[in-house]
């Protein structure tokens, strides 16, 4: 079983502030997790994924995740908040091997204030 | 990646009707998937649509209630049937793509905004 914790539904910052958005997981495998984006009336978007190899990793729009395993967390950082970061950011997790159901956070929405 | 197409966009529905939601790839894809995403809640799996078997359905979803047709391996339709207040909600087809990494990563349609009266 899996399940995905997103601390806080709504979180603000100001414009070049850090963005910091938290994610907690539990997997009884090892596990894949990705971060989505959704922006206003849109689908949901891949940011980035961690599989295997490198602990930290790069997406788009300045993203960067870190896959910590003894924390069982990924949490979600940019350097500088840009306005266009406004959006809903949802962290996800699905077993490694092969196709498994991908489970879902509750979702964090960002607020950029300018 | 796969461009995903929905439609509607939105509908405004009476309660008890139901609503056939309709969504195209633009490559063939073995699996769909439909999710419903309300308020507040996480995305939650309705069921894996493959072509040529019946679709697969979570826990607390049953195929009277959200019937699904897959014809081909471009298109797939979602009905909510007999609809009540609580099916108000954004209903999301989503595809698998990135196949080499090995990890379920999806794509997702823009999405179909519901609103039951």
């Amino acid at each position: 079983a899996q399940s995905v914790t997103q601390l806080g539904s709504h979180v603000s910052v100001s414009e070049g502030a850090l963005v910091l958005l938290r994610c907690n997981y539990s997997s009884s495998v090892p596990p894949y997790l990705f971060w989505y984006v959704q922006y206003p009336n849109q689908g949901l978007q891949l940011l980035l994924k961690y599989t295997t190899g490198a602990t930290l990793v790069k997406g788009i729009n300045g993203f960067e995740a870190e896959f910590k395993k003894s924390e069982t967390s990924f949490h979600l950082t940019k350097p500088s908040a840009h306005m266009s970061d406004a959006a809903e950011y949802f962290c996800a997790v699905t077993p490694s091997g092969g196709y498994q159901k991908v489970t879902f956070g509750t979702g964090t929405k960002l607020q950029v204030i300018p | 990646s796969a461009v995903i197409s929905q439609k509607p966009s939105r509908d405004i529905c009476q309660r008890g009707t139901s609503l056939t939601i309709q969504c195209q790839v633009d490559s063939q894809v073995t699996m769909m998937f439909w999710y419903r995403q309300q308020p507040g809640q996480s995305l939650t799996l309705i069921a894996t649509a493959n072509q040529g078997s019946e679709a697969t359905y979570e826990s607390g979803f049953v195929i009277d209630k959200f019937p699904i047709s897959r014809p081909n391996l471009t298109f797939s339709t979602l009905t909510v049937s007999n609809m009540s207040p609580e099916d108000s909600s954004i209903y999301l087809c989503s595809v698998q793509t990135d196949l080499n990494s090995g990890a379920n990563v999806l794509t997702f349609g823009a999405g179909s905004r519901l609103t039951v009266l």
